[in-house]
């Protein structure tokens, strides 16, 4: 029974051009939801976070948005570098000093330039 | 200021054998924690360690235990291997009491249990 799904396994994107990465959960006590980056041969690397008392956060290029109430958070890159190119994860917690995430299976983003 | 490091990068295990896997937590944490990541699927947390003591766990039987020793390095043993154990281990380090966001990760040991 998966909590946390990423239904699309994998996104092509042409570079200059708006990636969105989709995430869903099913536990609603899920108040804090991370996403993580990893390319290959390398550890899953922390990129954006949002706490459930927002529906928004942006740094730089990213911003994650959360609709508490379809229990769905989506990713935005804006815009998309060939760089970008990579598995993202999103992961969520009940609590934000827990130490149990919940990861989903993971999205590839493929940037094309 | 040092990153999270683990050994060996590779590993070939037969069933029944044991295995254990070491981390070195990045510079000034005290909190590692170890994740299972099976192909195809995100990482699934096994357990947390803090202070040298188990500080929560998920969903993994007995036979995976872990360690963490006064310098905050750590390792994962498991004994009794299964083919369905092997996958990418990841450890995580970070200072307890900050936010979830600052876990730094490892690359990975990755298992394979023939």
């Amino acid at each position: 029974d998966q909590q946390v799904k990423q239904n699309s396994p994998s996104l092509s994107v042409q570079e200059g051009r708006i990636s969105i990465l989709n995430c869903d959960y099913t536990n609603s006590m899920f108040d804090y939801f991370l996403w993580y980056k990893k390319y290959p041969a390398e550890g899953p690397t922390f990129l954006i976070s949002i706490s459930s008392i927002k529906d928004k956060n942006e740094d730089g290029r990213f911003t994650v948005f959360l609709n508490k109430s379809a229990k769905h958070l989506s990713l935005h890159i804006v815009p998309s570098q060939p760089g970008d190119s990579a598995v993202y994860f999103c992961a969520a917690s009940v609590e934000d000093y827990g130490q149990n995430f919940v990861f989903g299976p993971g999205t590839r983003l493929s940037v094309l330039p | 200021e040092t990153g999270v490091t683990q050994s060996p990068t590779h590993l070939i295990k037969t069933r029944g054998q044991q295995v254990t896997l070491r981390c070195s937590s990045q510079s000034g944490h005290n909190t590692v924690s170890w994740y299972q990541q099976a192909l195809g699927q995100g990482p699934q947390f096994i357990f947390q360690y803090y202070r040298e003591e188990e500080n929560g766990r998920g969903n993994f039987p007995p036979r995976f235990s872990g360690l963490q020793f006064p310098n905050y390095s750590s390792e994962l043993n498991v004994n009794a291997l299964e083919l369905d154990d092997s996958a990418l281990y990841l450890c995580a380090s970070s200072f307890q009491g900050t936010s979830t966001d600052t876990q730094y990760f490892g690359p990975g040991t990755r298992l394979t249990v023939l």
